[in-house]
């Protein structure tokens, strides 16, 4: 069945560590996106990429990076959390033509202690 | 600054109610969404509705796009229990690398 993976669904990880969040779709799609959510509020895209060897930057500045080796594999690194990154994190993707709107994996809630 | 704006922030029905939730936008666009997000978890695409459409229905929602007062509506009607969720509007602005922008959302509780 097409879809859309986030791992890990939670995370609890010390100031200081080095972590990637994983996001892995099976629809053959292009476009994929990262965006930030804090609770009730709105989404803010911080990375964004239209193919293999293609990444963006999004509205709200962060200190993650973003890598799109393969078309399915877009994974999100933190070099070094800190507490400001506690947050949840939502991977989409879309197709081509806008038509069908973006699919979103179940995110990844990220706590930061 | 954000280009989706809904209204109200929260909404308190009863089962069987019809549930009305509006979105205001900045600038011109090609296309408005409308998502679903149960508990904090990921968004459910509903409905789009292009820029050169007024209406749109799809099962229980209707959706309204007025482009000379930049709003949306998304009409609910006989809500159930299972509809609470917070339902946020999205825009795309059409440009060949344009990406959506959500707005704050839309609480929605539906008792039984």
């Amino acid at each position: 069945e097409a879809d859309i993976y986030q791992t890990p669904r939670y995370l609890v990880i010390g100031t200081g560590k080095k972590i990637t969040l994983e996001c892995s779709q099976t629809m053959g799609h292009d476009k994929m996106y990262w965006y930030q959510q804090d609770p009730g509020m709105e989404l803010h895209l911080i990375h964004y990429s239209y193919g293999v060897n293609s990444t963006e930057k999004g509205d709200l500045s962060s200190e993650s990076t973003v890598s799109r080796i393969r078309t399915e594999h877009f994974p999100l690194t933190l070099e070094s959390a800190r507490p400001s990154h506690t947050s949840q994190y939502l991977c989409a993707s879309s197709g081509e033509g806008g038509s069908y709107g973006y699919t979103f994996g179940s995110g990844t809630r990220l706590t930061v202690v | 600054s954000q280009q989706g704006e809904e209204d109200p922030q929260a909404l308190s029905i009863q089962e069987g109610e019809n549930a009305t939730m509006n979105c205001s936008y900045k600038t011109s666009i090609n296309n408005l969404q409308w998502y679903r997000q149960n508990s904090g978890r990921g968004l459910v695409h509903l409905i789009l509705i292009r820029s050169n459409e007024r209406e749109k229905h799809s099962g229980r929602l209707r959706v309204t796009l007025d482009t000379s007062k930049k709003s949306s509506s998304l009409l609910i009607t006989a809500s159930r229990a299972a509809d609470t969720a917070s339902y946020f509007c999205a825009t795309d602005a059409g440009r060949r690398y344009s990406t959506l922008t959500f707005g704050k959302g839309t609480m929605l509780l539906v008792s039984p």
